[in-house]
C-alpha cells in the first residue's frame, strides 16, 4: 500500500531534549515536505527536500533541522525542543509536481 | 481526534445542498493550487487541483473555480453529504513547486 508514515504518532517531551520525528514513504517520491499545524494558523511548511541531499527552508525554520540521506526517509530533527513546538507536525512527499500525500500526523507536546 | 483549528470560519449547509467554500491567494506569481480536505485525526487528503492556465476543473462532485484576476479560488461541492463535513484547506504554489502555502481552512458542517 502505498503511504507516508511517521513515528511516533504521539510524544510528550521536555524543553531541551532533543527528538527526531521520523518519515517514510514507499512511493520513490522525489520531494517530500515537513509542516507544522498550529489552531487559527494552518499549515505551515519548516522545510522541504527536491530530492536526496537537496534540503531547503520553509516559512517556519527556526529551531528544525531535516536530513534527506535516502530518498524514501525525511526525519525532522529538534535539537532543543521549546514549548511554542508543541504542535501537530504532517509529513509529505509527492512526485514531480503531482499531488501530496500526507502522513497521519505527529502530536508533539514539549513542556 | 485532533483539533486542527478552535477558530475556523465555518460553513453550515444542509444535506444534499450544494457548498461553496472561498480562498483568497496572495502571491500572483503561484502557478498551481490545490483543495485538500482534512478529517478529525488524519492528515490532508489531496481533493481537486488546478493549474493557472485554467479557470475551471471539475472532479467527482467537486468543481474548482479559479479567478486569477482576483486572486481567488473557489471549491464546489455538489450534494452534500455528511461524509463530507471536514476542515478544507487551499493550497498554492509557484511554478517550481517548492514551496506550498496553505489557506487558514474552512470547517464545513453538514447538517441532516
Amino acid at each position: 500500500e502505498a503511504q507516508v508514515t511517521q513515528n511516533p504518532r504521539y510524544l510528550i517531551t521536555v524543553t531541551g531534549k532533543k527528538l527526531t520525528v521520523t518519515c517514510s514513504q514507499n512511493m520513490n517520491h522525489e520531494y517530500m515536505s515537513w509542516y507544522r499545524q498550529d489552531p487559527g494558523l494552518g499549515l505551515r511548511q519548516i522545510y522541504y527536500s527536491m530530492n536526496v541531499e537537496v534540503t531547503d527552508k520553509g516559512d517556519v525554520p527556526e529551531g528544525y533541522k531535516v536530513s534527506r540521506k535516502e530518498k524514501r526517509n525525511f526525519p525532522l530533527i529538534l535539537e532543543s525542543p521549546s514549548p511554542n513546538q508543541t504542535s501537530l507536525y504532517f509529513c509529505a512527499s509527492r512526485l514531480g509536481s503531482n499531488e501530496q500525500f500526507f502522513g497521519p500526523g505527529t502530536r508533539l507536546t514539549v513542556l | 481526534g485532533e483539533s486542527v483549528g478552535l477558530h475556523l470560519p465555518t460553513l453550515s449547509v444542509q444535506e444534499g445542498d450544494n457548498s461553496i467554500i472561498n480562498c483568497a491567494y496572495s502571491n500572483s506569481a503561484s502557478d498551481y493550487f490545490i483543495w485538500y480536505k482534512q478529517e478529525s485525526g488524519k492528515g490532508p487528503q489531496f481533493i481537486i487541483d488546478i493549474r493557472s492556465n485554467m479557470d475551471k476543473r471539475q472532479g467527482q462532485r467537486v468543481t474548482v473555480l479559479l479567478n486569477k484576476t482576483v486572486k481567488h479560488l473557489s471549491l464546489q461541492i455538489a450534494a452534500t453529504q455528511p461524509g463530507d463535513s471536514a476542515v478544507y484547506f487551499c493550497a498554492e504554489t509557484d511554478n517550481y513547486g517548492q514551496n506550498f502555502v496553505f489557506g487558514p481552512g474552512t470547517r464545513l458542517s453538514v447538517l441532516p
